[in-house]
C-alpha cells in the first residue's frame, strides 16, 4: 500500500534561518507531488506541485522553493525564513492523471 | 478561486445524520465533486467523490442533484469524532489541482 511521510512534525525556527522540509512517498512510482500551506485559521493554499523529477510549478510568489531530486521525494526549502512563513505545511500525492490526493500528517512551523 | 460555496459552520447532534450542502453552479461536464475533511491539526482526509450518480462508501453518502449544480454529503450517524472542517471541491481528472475553499466547520454535539 502507498504511504506518505513528512517530517518533522513540529519546528520552531528563528527569522532569517534556513528551512528544509522533506516528504517521501512509498508504494507507488511517478506520483504527482504537492506542497500546501495553511496559515492559522485559514484555508489550504497550494504552494508547489510536481509531475516528475526536476519538474516544479509554483502557484504563488513567495520566499520558499521546492525541489524533487528523486521520484518519490519532495523538499520544501527557504534560505531565510520570514515571520509570515509560519503555518501548517502539508505534502500530498496523487496518481498520475488523477484522482484524489492523499495528504501527509503535516509540519507545524513557527518562525520566531 | 474555489468553485464551490459552503456554509461556514453547522451543528449536528451525536447519532443524527449530518447533511452538508455544497453549491457548484458553474461545474462543467467533466468535473467531479470531491469531499475531504480536516480534523484539527491533521492533514485533510479523503471522504468520497462522484460525477453524477449518487455514491456511498463506508464513511458517507454523496447525493448530487440531477443538474449537478449542488450536492450534499451525508454522514448517516454522526459521532463526536466527525467534528472537522469539511471541504467540497470540484475538479476534473485531466490535471487540475485541488483548490480548497474555507469549507464547513461541522461540530457534532453530545
Amino acid at each position: 500500500s502507498q504511504t506518505i511521510h513528512q517530517w518533522p512534525a513540529t519546528l520552531v525556527q528563528p527569522v532569517g534561518s534556513p528551512l528544509s522540509l522533506e516528504c517521501t512517498v512509498e508504494g507507488t512510482s511517478n506520483p504527482n507531488l504537492y506542497w500546501y500551506r495553511q496559515a492559522a485559521g485559514r484555508g489550504l493554499q497550494l504552494l508547489f506541485y510536481s509531475v516528475g523529477i526536476g519538474q516544479i510549478s509554483s502557484e504563488v510568489p513567495q520566499n520558499l522553493s521546492a525541489s524533487r531530486p528523486q521520484d518519490r521525494q519532495f523538499i520544501l526549502s527557504s534560505k531565510k525564513l520570514l515571520l509570515s512563513d509560519s503555518g501548517f505545511y502539508l505534502c500530498a500525492w496523487s496518481a498520475q492523471g488523477n484522482y484524489g490526493y492523499t495528504f501527509g500528517s503535516g509540519t507545524r512551523l513557527t518562525v520566531v | 478561486d474555489a468553485k464551490t460555496t459552503q456554509p461556514p459552520s453547522m451543528d449536528c447532534a451525536e447519532g443524527r445524520a449530518a447533511n452538508l450542502p455544497c453549491n457548484h453552479s458553474t461545474i462543467s461536464g467533466n468535473e467531479y465533486v470531491y469531499w475531504y475533511r480536516q480534523i484539527h491539526s491533521q492533514g485533510p482526509q479523503y471522504i468520497i467523490h462522484g460525477l453524477k450518480n449518487n455514491e456511498t462508501n463506508e464513511m458517507a453518502s454523496l447525493i448530487i442533484t440531477e443538474d449537478r449544480k449542488s450536492s450534499t454529503l451525508i454522514l448517516p450517524h454522526a459521532t463526536l469524532r466527525d467534528t472537522a472542517v469539511y471541504y467540497c471541491i470540484v475538479r476534473d481528472n485531466y490535471g487540475q489541482n485541488f483548490v480548497f475553499g474555507p469549507g464547513t466547520r461541522l461540530s457534532v454535539l453530545p
